[in-house]
């Protein structure tokens, strides 16, 4: 069973840095992209990075370039997101989520429960 | 950034009824489009890609069609436990972005 966890929220100061970390079980992780994705309280789904398989390439959104960082151990079948310079507007669900591949098709197909990161003085 | 615009942002249906969702993109995406549907206080599901192909395990009421810029998702029939919010993601550019999401909310 494909499963995602994810750790390491929790509630942080403006100008704070927080890394949180997700967990995959059940397949062969070093075989897909990986994604975060986070979600405003109440609101919407907003993409927020992307990694390739082995690392060597990754993509941000433009609200999180240059101050978040997104990795991952194969190793240890998990996946990160450093997080610096934290505002207020950062405050989120954040869920990381597997990518497949169908015949020029990618998309999130497994979601983690998500982690709450909460920034506030 | 391709801006996805969903319409309605919420809709009150009655079970047995039909729902349309549309999505349009500012550009192009050559159906590189996903559905998911979320449940509050719950991680999205996959519904849907390439805007017309149902996932494995997500019953045939759901379909997905359109091209270009714009695309529906439908649920011919509203059943109780098809109440939640649903969003369209693109993954035509390498920067993925998501729709606002539309709430289906018991009429």
């Amino acid at each position: 069973e494909v499963q995602l966890v994810e750790s390491g929220g929790g509630l942080v100061q403006p100008g704070g840095s927080l890394r949180l970390s997700c967990a995959a079980s059940g397949f062969t992780f070093s075989s897909y992209w990986m994604h975060w994705v986070r979600q405003d309280p109440g609101r919407g789904l907003v993409w927020v990075s992307r990694i390739q398989r082995d690392g060597s390439s990754t993509t941000y959104a433009d609200s999180v370039k240059g101050r978040f960082t997104i990795s991952r151990d194969n190793a240890k079948n998990t996946l990160y997101l450093q997080m610096n310079g934290l505002r207020a507007e950062d405050t989120a669900v954040y869920y990381c989520a597997r990518e497949t591949s169908i015949g020029g098709s990618y998309f999130s197909d497994y979601w983690g429960q998500g982690t709450l990161v909460t920034v506030s003085s | 950034d391709i801006q996805m615009t969903q319409s309605p942002s919420s809709l009150s249906a009655s079970v047995g009824d039909r729902v349309t969702i549309t999505c349009r993109a500012s550009q192009g995406i050559s159906s590189s489009l996903a559905w998911y549907q979320q449940e509050p206080g719950k991680a999205p599901k996959l519904l849907l890609y390439g805007a017309s192909r149902l996932e494995r395990g997500v019953p045939s009421r759901f379909s997905g069609s359109g091209s270009g810029t714009d695309y529906t998702l439908t649920i011919s029939s509203l059943q109780p436990e098809d109440f939640a919010t649903y969003y369209c993601q693109q993954y035509y550019s390498t920067t993925l972005t998501f729709g606002g999401g539309t709430k289906v909310e018991i009429k």
